[in-house]
């Protein structure tokens, strides 16, 4: 059973506009949680993790994500994207010991 | 210069041909894995290697054969693949097993005809 689940296949932003990427996790104790991003024809990239302690969390490239217990999700944020934020963003946690990623969520920055 | 480094980027076989895909990293890491990406389904984990041992094989079809001579190079040998195994296969490594934060190489798209 997948352990991080994104309820976002897709997503199209205005550049300039805040962004807010969905991941729920089903783990029963406190996970460690990511969120990774691949631009296309790359690899993928940690952009921040969550072990424990402050749920906010700060990341590179202006991201941020926000651990909720209460709602089992992990979601990533950003204030105002940029064009060159278009890429598909991954997120995943590790649970007995296995890194499990999600499906994916692909942001699209129109101009 | 993302410290992992895959080659080929690019590779077309056909079903009876052999090759292989080679990932080298220069981080110092201990830890380094083999993924298989496929268009809308999660990254799926193909094999594990710990200081130069396997210590995951995710029920792996044996067409697909990992090499771990030292802790800086992975190779995935191929041979007899299918159709359906035409994926982006991805790199990785980490400083301790498992521990999540991984650098990955820019993956080898392997075109299977």
């Amino acid at each position: 059973a997948q352990s991080v689940t994104q309820p976002d296949i897709h997503i199209t932003v205005s550049e300039g506009a805040s962004l807010e990427l969905r991941c729920n996790y089903s783990y029963g104790a406190t996970p460690y949680l990511f969120w990774y991003v691949q631009s296309p024809g790359q690899g993928l990239q940690l952009l921040l993790k969550y072990f424990s302690g402050d749920t906010l969390v700060q990341g590179i490239k202006g991201f941020e994500a926000e651990f909720k217990r209460s709602q089992s999700s992990f979601n990533l944020r950003k204030p105002s994207v940029h064009w060159s934020d278009a890429a598909e963003y991954f997120c995943a946690g590790i649970n007995d010991y296995k890194l499990s990623f999600g499906a994916g969520t692909t942001v699209t920055v129109r101009a | 210069e993302t410290g992992v480094t895959q080659t080929p980027r690019h590779l077309v076989m056909g079903m009876t041909n052999k090759k292989s895909l080679k990932c080298e990293q220069h981080l110092g890491h201990n830890a380094m894995y083999w993924y298989k990406q496929s268009a809308k389904k999660p990254l799926e984990l193909m094999f594990v290697y710990s200081l130069e041992e396997r210590v995951e094989n995710n029920s792996v079809p044996s067409r697909f054969s990992p090499e771990c001579p030292n802790s800086s190079h992975l190779f995935l040998h191929l041979h007899t693949l299918q159709p359906e195994d035409s994926a982006l296969y991805l790199c990785a490594s980490s400083q301790v097993l498992l521990q999540g934060d991984l650098h990955f190489g820019n993956g080898t798209r392997l075109t299977v005809t």
